[in-house]
């Protein structure tokens, strides 16, 4: 089993639709979870971190944890085309695991 | 206050010669990260540095690979006798502290592109 696992995508939304993102990780000791967003031909860049179970909230972006289930998910309200990145959910051990990402795509 | 530099941002070696990827972390910060992302793949972890010492390099090929980040002056990735399979992007990120606490963000170069030709 993988340590952090998504969907590899792409996941399509319309213009102005909530974006749903999935990780699902292995260790049942991780205490802090990360999403960064990737754009084609850049680097990574932290979105959001999320280190309790519930709902974390900022802007347009909210991450929710279940450490008993080991998934964390990240949604996107109001989607733009400007959204339109690959979406990596990583996890700290002694470095930072990251699953393969999630290519997201908005359509206009 | 400048972030994490990478440099060079592009670099062509033929077959057989060898690159070096040089990563100046973010002011403060003393742990250092090398990944390799494949293209349309995901991010790969290489090696994880403090000044002077390597702490995880389980994720480094085990020939022609080594990293560095000496006391003075920027950490370095250096791959010898490149391959076609090399070419990659490959991306430094560095943290204030360690990055099992959780707390310490990893903030990521713009990475340096290596094409093996």
């Amino acid at each position: 089993q993988k340590e952090v696992e998504q969907n590899s995508g792409p996941l399509s939304v319309p213009e102005g639709a909530i974006a749903s993102l999935n990780c699902t990780y292995s260790d049942r000791g991780s205490q802090s979870f990360f999403w960064y967003r990737q754009y084609s031909g850049k680097s990574p860049e932290l979105i959001m971190s999320i280190y309790s179970n519930g709902d974390k909230e900022d802007g347009r972006f909210t991450a929710q944890l279940n450490k008993a289930s080991q998934y964390v998910s990240l949604l996107i309200r109001d989607s733009q085309p400007s959204d339109s990145a690959t979406y990596l959910c990583a996890v700290p051990s002694n470095k930072l695991i990251f699953g393969t990402g999630t290519l997201l795509a908005v359509q206009p | 206050n400048a972030g994490v530099m990478q440099n060079p941002r592009h670099l062509v070696r033929r077959r057989g010669q060898e690159a070096r990827l040089r990563c100046s972390p973010m002011k403060g910060h003393s742990h250092v990260y090398w990944y390799r992302q494949l293209p349309e793949e995901g991010l790969k972890f290489m090696v994880y540095l403090q000044k002077e010492n390597i702490i995880d390099e389980s994720g480094m090929p085990k020939e022609r690979f080594s990293a560095e980040f000496p006391k003075e002056g920027p950490s370095i990735l250096r791959i010898q006798q490149v391959v076609r399979g090399d070419s990659a992007a490959y991306f430094c990120a560095s943290s204030q502290g360690a990055a099992r606490s959780g707390a310490n963000v990893l903030t990521f170069g713009a990475g340096s592109r290596l094409t093996v030709l």
